[in-house]
């Protein structure tokens, strides 16, 4: 089956940790997304990519980095400098950057205490 | 900038009954696409329907449909016979189609949709 995966779906971390969030996708897809969703608020895009070695920022990258190291996977690190990581993080792919639809995976919930 | 606007925070509907999500936006383009996500309580997003700026005809999937209102700047979403597993988040976004190397989509803040049996 093709689709979006992430690991794990629940993450407790330490405040002062770095932490990263997995995202792998077997769909072809060049262009990947993460977005973050707090309660009460729509998605916010942190990291996006739309081919291998390149990412841009996007609204709320301060304190987030990522990789783009081969075409399936787009991993995303919380670093200590973000402060407030408490979050649900989604990935997304689609087939290029203009491309219509974004097709997401299941999600992570990050609590850092 | 676009913003997109859903002013139903909550909605409630009775199994088998119609209901309609508003949804607008503010922009200056002229082409452009629209979508409907619906987050279920799994919290995976999955795409409900799609339209496009310049297509006259409103989208369609099956119990789902658009009133696509270019002019008034609307994009509203029916459920038809509604079902208990259509309850969940709905999301409108918004995505430019002219954005050089950035076609982000811009979201909504969500409408609740429960669905009574």
């Amino acid at each position: 089956d093709g689709g979006i995966t992430q690991s794990p779906k629940y993450l407790f971390r330490k405040e002062g940790q770095n932490v990263t969030l997995s995202c792998e996708q077997n769909l072809n897809h060049d262009a990947m997304y993460w977005y973050r969703q707090d309660p009460g608020q729509g998605l916010r895009l942190i990291y996006y990519s739309q081919i291998v070695n390149d990412f841009q920022k996007g609204d709320i990258a301060e304190g987030y980095s990522v990789s783009r190291e081969k075409k399936e996977s787009f991993p995303l690190t919380v670093t200590s400098a973000q402060k407030n990581p408490t979050a649900f993080y989604l990935c997304a792919s689609s087939i290029g950057s203009g491309a219509y639809e974004q097709y997401f995976g299941p999600g992570t919930r990050l609590t850092v205490t | 900038a676009q913003t997109v606007t859903q002013s139903q925070p909550e909605m409630s509907v009775q199994e088998a009954e119609t209901v309609t999500l508003s949804c607008t936006y503010d922009t200056s383009e002229s082409d452009y696409y629209l979508f409907w996500y619906k987050q279920p309580p799994s919290r995976q997003m999955i795409l409900v329907i799609r339209q496009e700026a310049y297509k006259q005809q409103n989208a369609t999937e099956n119990r789902f449909s658009v009133n696509f209102q270019k002019a008034a700047k609307s994009f509203s979403l029916k459920i038809s016979d509604s079902q208990l597993g259509d309850a969940a988040m709905y999301f409108c976004a918004y995505r430019r189609e002219y954005a050089g190397n950035n076609r982000k989509l811009i979201w909504g803040l969500g409408t609740s949709l429960a669905v009574n049996p």
